[in-house]
């Protein structure tokens, strides 16, 4: 059973790099996007980009100047670089799988709660 | 303000029926994307319901059902129970901002 664990610093300082791993285990890494997704009071759900096990990322219009996804399939992880953070970047950041060809997203991790403040 | 509407709020008893909607437009729902639902137990994180507008996973009991009609899409639930009472959302891609959306969420109170 393939399941999907975050994990990053829970504070981060305004105008810094926030930064996160998702872990993936039981399955492989090479037949889904992987995407980031967070989801904030005032925001609401918002869907932040995804990365194929090649490297080929897709970032939304809204955070493409400041993020960055990566992969490292040695270590079955995929990472969420966030720069120039502010106090409405704070949500609870998830990963999730999406199926090729498909565009909803059928696994999701159980989310990390970030805070931005000095 | 979210691409996608939902209403803040709906409320059924015990074994009654209830829906919810997603308004959508020309570019998302109406173009021919397909709408996807979501429930999400408090404390807990979004749960694939249904896809592809109708279709629902392993394990989603047949009293959740999707429909989508024109720029608009809608999931109903039946024989409500008290462990439905959640929020759902509705998700779909929008050709205008490029990128998956989803709408605002619902809470659903079991009254």
């Amino acid at each position: 059973q393939v399941q999907l664990q975050e994990s990053g610093p829970g504070l981060v300082k305004p105008s810094e790099t926030l930064s996160l791993t998702c872990s993936v285990s039981g399955g492989s890494i090479r037949d889904y996007y992987w995407s980031w997704i967070r989801q904030s009071p005032g925001k609401g759900v918002e869907w932040i980009g995804y990365i194929f096990y090649s490297g080929s990322t897709n970032y939304s219009p809204s955070f493409q100047s400041r993020v960055t996804i990566s992969v490292d399939m040695t270590k079955h992880q995929f990472s969420l670089k966030l720069t120039s953070v502010t106090a409405a970047d704070a949500a609870v950041y998830y990963c999730a799988r999406q199926p090729l060809d498909y565009w909803y997203f059928d696994l999701w991790g159980r989310g990390t709660q970030v805070t931005v403040s000095s | 303000q979210s691409i996608l509407t939902q209403p803040p709020s709906v409320s059924g008893a015990p074994g009654q029926r209830v829906t919810i909607s997603c308004s959508g437009s020309s570019s998302n729902i109406g173009t021919g994307y397909d709408v996807h639902w979501y429930q999400q137990l408090p404390g807990t994180a979004p749960k694939l319901l249904i896809y592809g507008n109708t279709n629902r996973p392993s394990g989603v009991p047949d009293r959740f059902s999707g429909s989508k009609s024109g720029t608009s899409a809608s999931l109903a639930i039946t024989g409500l129970q008290a462990d439905d009472e959640a929020d759902y959302y509705c998700q779909s891609y929008d050709s205008d901002v490029s990128a998956w959306v989803f709408g605002g969420g619902t809470k659903l109170t079991v009254l």
